[in-house]
C-alpha cells in the first residue's frame, strides 16, 4: 500500500475564494501528480512534481498552482475558484519505473 | 500527438456475459499500456499492464494484449460478475524526459453488470 491520502474528501466553496487541496504520501516517492476528472474528458493532468520544489505544468494548468516544500506533501491551490473548476481531483504517485501510478481516493470540489 | 480512444459507454451486460472494451492509441515512441478500474467513490486502481508489443496483461480474469500493428489494447473478460461494475480507463505512458513519465488517459467506459 503506497499510503496516499487526500484532504479534504469533499468541499463546497464560493466563486472567487481560494482553495487548497492536500496530497500526502508516506513512502518518500519522488514523483507526484494532480489530475482532474470530468465527464467526457477522463483524467487530465494539472501539474506534477519530480522533487521538492521541482514542479511542472500539465495540460490544464491555468488557474492552478502547486507547491511541494517537502517530499510527502503536494499541495494544489486554486487562487480564485471558478465554477469551471468544479470537478473531482485526484492525486497520484509513481512508485517505480516499471509501475503505473497509484491514485488517492479523490477530492470532490464544488464551486458555487 | 499522444492520445487514447476507448469505446463509449455505458455498457450494460448480464452476469456471465463476455466483455470487450475497445481501446486504441496514438503515440510517439514506444508506450506502455494500462487498464485502470474505478469503483464508485474511489480512486483509480491498476488492473493490468503491458510494456511492449505482443505482451498480454492479465488480472482477476481480465486480459488485454498489446497489439502494435493495430495500435490497440482491448480489454476482455470471459464471464463478468456484478462486482465488475465500475468505470474502466485505458491509458498509455510515455517517457517524456528525465523529469518524469506522463500518462494519457481515455475518457473511461462505464460497465454495469446486472444479475
Amino acid at each position: 500500500d503506497a499510503g496516499i491520502t487526500q484532504s479534504p474528501r469533499h468541499k463546497v466553496t464560493e466563486t472567487g475564494t481560494p482553495v487548497t487541496l492536500r496530497c500526502h504520501q508516506t513512502e518518500n516517492h519522488r514523483y507526484m501528480y494532480w489530475y482532474r476528472q470530468d465527464p467526457g474528458h477522463g483524467l487530465r493532468l494539472i501539474h506534477y512534481s519530480y522533487g521538492v520544489k521541482d514542479t511542472d505544468k500539465g495540460e490544464v494548468s491555468d488557474g492552478y498552482s502547486v507547491s511541494r516544500s517537502k517530499t510527502e506533501d503536494f499541495l494544489l491551490t486554486l487562487e480564485s475558484a471558478t465554477s469551471s473548476q468544479t470537478s473531482v481531483y485526484f492525486c497520484a504517485i509513481r512508485e517505480g519505473q516499471s509501475y503505473g501510478y497509484t491514485f488517492g481516493s479523490g477530492t470532490r470540489l464544488t464551486v458555487v | 500527438g499522444n492520445s487514447v480512444t476507448q469505446m463509449e459507454g455505458p455498457v450494460t451486460l448480464s452476469e456471465e456475459a463476455f466483455l470487450t472494451i475497445n481501446c486504441t492509441y496514438t503515440a510517439t515512441g514506444y508506450p506502455s499500456l494500462f487498464w485502470y478500474v474505478q469503483y464508485p467513490g474511489e480512486g483509480l486502481q491498476l488492473l493490468l499492464k503491458a510494456t511492449k508489443a505482443d505482451d498480454k496483461g492479465s488480472n482477476k480474469g481480465f486480459e488485454a494484449t498489446y497489439r502494435k500493428e493495430t495500435t490497440s489494447f482491448h480489454l476482455e473478460k470471459g464471464s463478468v460478475q456484478v462486482s465488475d461494475s465500475a468505470v474502466y480507463f485505458c491509458a498509455l505512458r510515455l517517457q517524456q524526459s528525465n523529469t518524469g513519465n506522463q500518462f494519457y488517459f481515455g475518457t473511461g467506459t462505464s460497465l454495469t453488470v446486472i444479475p
